[in-house]
Formats: C-alpha cells, structure tokens, sequence
C-alpha cells in the first residue's frame, strides 16, 4: 500500500468510447503526476500537476485529457483512444524537496492497465 | 535533462551481492540520483538516493565517486524477490514537482 489508489485497475475501451482514469493519494501531498508505460518501454511522462495546476505536459495528444479537481484527486478522460494507446497508466505523487523531504521522491499507484480494442 | 544509461539485464543468484552502474555523463549541480524497483504490473518504488559520496539504507547501498557522472546501486545478498526492474533518474525538484524522466531500466534476473 503506497497512499495512492487507482481506479479501475483494468480497463477495455472500444476506440469511440469515453472513459476516465482516477486516481486519488491520501499521503497530504501536492503534486501529482500521469505517466504511461507501453510494453517494453520506458515510463513516459505525460502531466504534472502542482496545487491543482497543470505545470508540464510532455506533448501529450489531446485525446487524453487531464482533470485534479483538489491536491487529492486526478482525472484522465480518454476519448476516441487508439489500439497503440494500450498501456499501463501509472499515478504517483510528490511533496516536494521541502525541508524534511527528499528530492525526487514520487510515490506511485499500482496503474490501471487500459486496452483499446 | 540529464540522460542515464544501464544495462539492459543482469542475472545473479540467490545470496550474491549485485551491482548496477548508470551512467550519466551531463549530470547537472543541482541533480539528485534517485533509484526505484519496480515490480510487473506494479509502480515503481523508491530504494534509494544520493548527491555525492556514499549512501545505505536497509536494503541498498549507492555509491556515487566524486565526479557524479556515474553511480552504482549494490543490493547485497539478493533472493528471488529482488528480481524486477531497476531505474536510475537523474533530476532534481524544482518547487513541488519533478520532471523526473525513466530511463530503459535493468532487469535483475535472480535464479535459485
């Protein structure tokens, strides 16, 4: 159990559907983050989020769309996804490198694994 | 960013000290060198961290010589259960967030 909760853990969408991926931390953190990992490639970053403002987005296509409606909770609405978007969808968190904390520390969800049919 | 490189793979066995070296030649003054397992189907966990010198907590030992373009993770004594993949990020916090980019990994094959 790391703090951060994702939901649903597996997911099969058809290319015209619309679905969303949750994820929700309990660890009082303030930065979260969506990164995908295809089989046999790296993670890749795709947003950023800190205090609920989006802060990067790695060139991400527009069909997916990020929501974090509070420090607590972020969205990924997917729509009219492609076959290759089929991955593992990973969730983490971060404080920060405040005092106390170290620096690159991110605490990461078990992923909800999504095929498009 | 700073860009790493790792081995692929690696196999050991039960009992044995691993090593795992990364490489990252452009690695800037402020980066931290941060090492995560990660299991299949799972997220990545955090081991490990350092800037400089040498660091050891209860399950790893990183070492990171004075130049900082390498380091090496030590896992001493491994068992089945460390068998996953192994990342090293380079980066560094800027405020609360991270742009903290994973490399290839290494795949830690441990056989009985």
């Amino acid at each position: 159990e790391t703090g951060v909760t994702q939901t649903p853990r597996h997911l099969v969408m058809g290319m015209t559907n619309k679905k969303s991926l949750k994820c929700e931390q309990h660890l009082g953190h303030n930065a979260m983050y969506w990164y995908k990992q295809s089989a046999k490639k790296p993670l890749e970053l795709m947003f950023v989020y800190s205090l609920e403002e989006r802060v990067e987005n790695n060139s991400v296509p527009s069909r997916f769309s990020p929501e974090c409606p509070n420090s607590s909770h972020l969205f990924l609405h997917l729509h009219t996804l492609q076959p290759e978007d089929s991955a593992l969808y990973l969730c983490a968190s971060s404080q920060g490198a405040g005092e106390g904390f170290r620096s690159g520390e991110l605490f990461f969800g078990e992923g909800s694994r999504l095929t498009v049919l | 960013l700073a860009k790493t490189t790792q081995p692929i793979s690696m196999d050991s066995y039960e009992g044995q000290e691993v090593n795992i070296t990364c490489s990252h030649n452009n690695i800037a003054t402020n980066d931290y060198i941060t090492w995560y397992q990660q299991f299949p189907s799972q997220g990545p966990r955090f081991i490990i961290q350092g800037y400089k010198t040498k660091v050891t907590n209860e399950v790893a030992s990183l070492f990171i010589p004075a130049d900082r373009k390498s380091s090496t993770l030590s896992l001493p004594r491994v068992s089945l259960s460390d068998t996953a993949v192994y990342y090293c990020l380079v980066g560094v916090f800027s405020g609360n967030t991270g742009k903290l980019i994973f490399g290839q990994g290494t795949t830690l094959q441990v056989k009985p």
